[in-house]
C-alpha cells in the first residue's frame, strides 16, 4: 500500500465550485506539504504544517485554504475555483527533523472548467 | 531569496552516453539539497539528500555531487528506463524546499 494517498486522483470541476483534495498518510510523519506542478514553473508550495496545531501560508496560499484534521490528514479547499487553478497537486509529507526529505502522493489532476 | 536554476531543461541521450545535469542555487543557510526523479503522470521520486559541499552520493548509474554553488546530477551509462524529469530543491533557514523547474531526460535505446 502506498504510504501517502490522496483523492480523487482526478477531477474536473466548473469555475465557481467548491472543492476538496484529500491527502493520508501512514507514514506516521509529522509535517505535510500541499503542491501545485504547472508546466514550465515547477512546485510551487501553497501550505504545509508542521503539527495538527500549525499550519502556515506557502508562497501561494491565495485562493486555498486547509484543514489539518489528524497527524495523518491534510486537506486542500478550493472555496470557489477558477480555471488558472488547474493544475497537478501533491501532498507531500516529511519527519520532524529540518534535515529530512520529503515524500510525494501521487498527484490529482485538477481541471477547473 | 532562495533559488534554484537547473540546466539544461531538457536532455536527450543515446542508451550508454554519460552525462551530466547541473543545479545551481543560492540559499541563505543550506540545510540540505535534493533530488527527485519523477516519472510523467506520478509524484516525485526521492533519490538524495546532500548536506555540505564535497560531499557525494550514488545510486546505482546515478552519482550526485555538492560544491558551494552547485550540484551535477551524473548519469553514467543510462539505459531508457532513466528517461524521467529530475528535480533539484534545496532547503535553507526557512525549512521550506524550494524547487527548480526540472529537466527533463529522454535516453533513446
Amino acid at each position: 500500500d502506498a504510504d501517502v494517498t490522496q483523492t480523487p486522483r482526478n477531477r474536473i470541476t466548473k469555475t465557481g465550485k467548491r472543492i476538496m483534495l484529500e491527502c493520508s498518510q501512514t507514514k506516521g510523519h509529522d509535517r505535510m506539504y500541499w503542491y501545485r506542478q504547472d508546466p514550465g514553473l515547477g512546485l510551487r508550495l501553497i501550505y504545509y504544517s508542521f503539527d495538527v496545531k500549525d499550519i502556515n501560508k506557502g508562497e501561494i496560499s491565495d485562493g486555498y485554504s486547509v484543514s489539518r484534521q489528524a497527524q495523518a490528514k491534510f486537506s486542500l479547499s478550493l472555496e470557489s475555483a477558477i480555471p488558472n487553478q488547474t493544475a497537478l497537486y501533491f501532498c507531500a509529507t516529511s519527519r520532524s527533523s529540518g534535515r529530512s526529505e520529503q515524500y510525494f502522493g501521487p498527484g490529482t489532476r485538477l481541471t477547473v472548467t | 531569496e532562495d533559488q534554484v536554476t537547473q540546466s539544461p531543461e531538457a536532455l536527450r541521450l543515446q542508451e550508454g552516453e554519460s552525462s551530466s545535469l547541473n543545479c545551481s542555487y543560492t540559499v541563505s543557510g543550506l540545510r540540505g539539497l535534493f533530488w527527485y526523479r519523477q516519472d510523467p503522470g506520478k509524484g516525485p521520486e526521492f533519490l538524495f539528500t546532500l548536506y555540505s559541499a564535497g560531499e557525494e552520493k550514488e545510486k546505482e548509474r546515478l552519482k550526485a555531487t555538492l560544491t558551494k554553488k552547485e550540484s551535477f546530477l551524473h548519469i553514467t551509462a543510462p539505459k531508457p528506463e532513466d528517461s524521467a524529469t529530475y528535480l533539484c530543491a534545496v532547503r535553507g533557514g526557512s525549512e521550506k524546499l524550494v524547487f527548480g523547474k526540472g529537466m527533463k531526460l529522454t535516453v533513446n535505446p
